[in-house]
């Protein structure tokens, strides 16, 4: 099946640094990436949705400075947060949509801890 | 986005006993979906519900979608520990729209041996 490989599976970094994490769709194409963030015991909060080749949109109440999203082909969407702070600690997914289809397939996810 | 509001919070039960959570909205969805996800990991698609009414199995799993389009739920028969994990349901308004999914708060399902 479709599988999305996410990386780095854990981070941890210094309070002010930056750290990007990368989703690659293997063996498929996905137009439609979202990032999702999740806290412990909560659900998944979705961030943002990257289209390849587009700006992303972002959720309200996420800073698209903070949160830099890039989706430069089909089958590669970053997700670079910057100036890293500890409330910035979250376990982060990524998420592709099968093109031609209603499927979604996500990422492993990126468990960040900003010290 | 939509509110999907999901129950129980957390399930604990024995080994072999079944176990039934649901969601429900009050927004019409075109497509529900649910999730397994392992700590740590991320979500794992279980089952997908794409018709009003639409009840599917996967092995010991069961879902329906609900006829008015605004709910539903999943079953786990003859509970197993290897069950254990959080359950997640997940609507999406539009299909092949590029609309992320919706995701309910989850329930977290212990099973003892």
């Amino acid at each position: 099946g479709a599988v999305v490989s996410q990386h780095p599976s854990w981070v941890i970094c210094k309070s002010g640094t930056s750290v990007k994490i990368e989703c690659r769709s293997l063996d498929f194409q996905a137009t439609t990436m979202f990032w999702y963030r999740q806290f412990p015991k909560q659900s998944l909060m979705l961030m943002a949705t990257s289209n390849e080749g587009s700006k992303a949109t972002y959720e309200q109440g996420v800073e698209k400075d903070k949160f830099l999203i890039n989706h430069a082909s089909l089958t590669l969407s970053t997700l670079t947060v910057t100036s890293a702070h500890p409330e910035d600690s979250s376990f982060y997914i990524c998420s592709a949509r099968l093109q031609g289809s209603e499927g979604y397939t996500f990422g492993s996810g990126t468990r960040l801890t900003v010290v | 986005g939509q509110q999907l509001n999901q129950s129980p919070q957390s399930m604990f039960i024995q080994e072999g006993e079944d176990v039934s959570m649901n969601c429900t909205s009050s927004s019409i969805f075109n497509t529900w979906l649910w999730y397994k996800q392992d700590p740590g990991e991320g979500p794992v698609l279980l089952i997908a519900l794409y018709k009003a009414g639409e009840l599917t199995s996967n092995g010991r799993l069961t879902a329906q979608f609900g006829i008015t389009r605004k709910d539903s739920f999943l079953n786990i028969s003859a509970s197993i520990p290897s069950d254990v994990g959080i359950y997640f349901c997940a609507g999406q308004l539009f299909p092949n729209s590029g609309y992320a999914l919706n995701f309910g708060k989850g329930t977290s399902l212990l099973v003892t041996p």
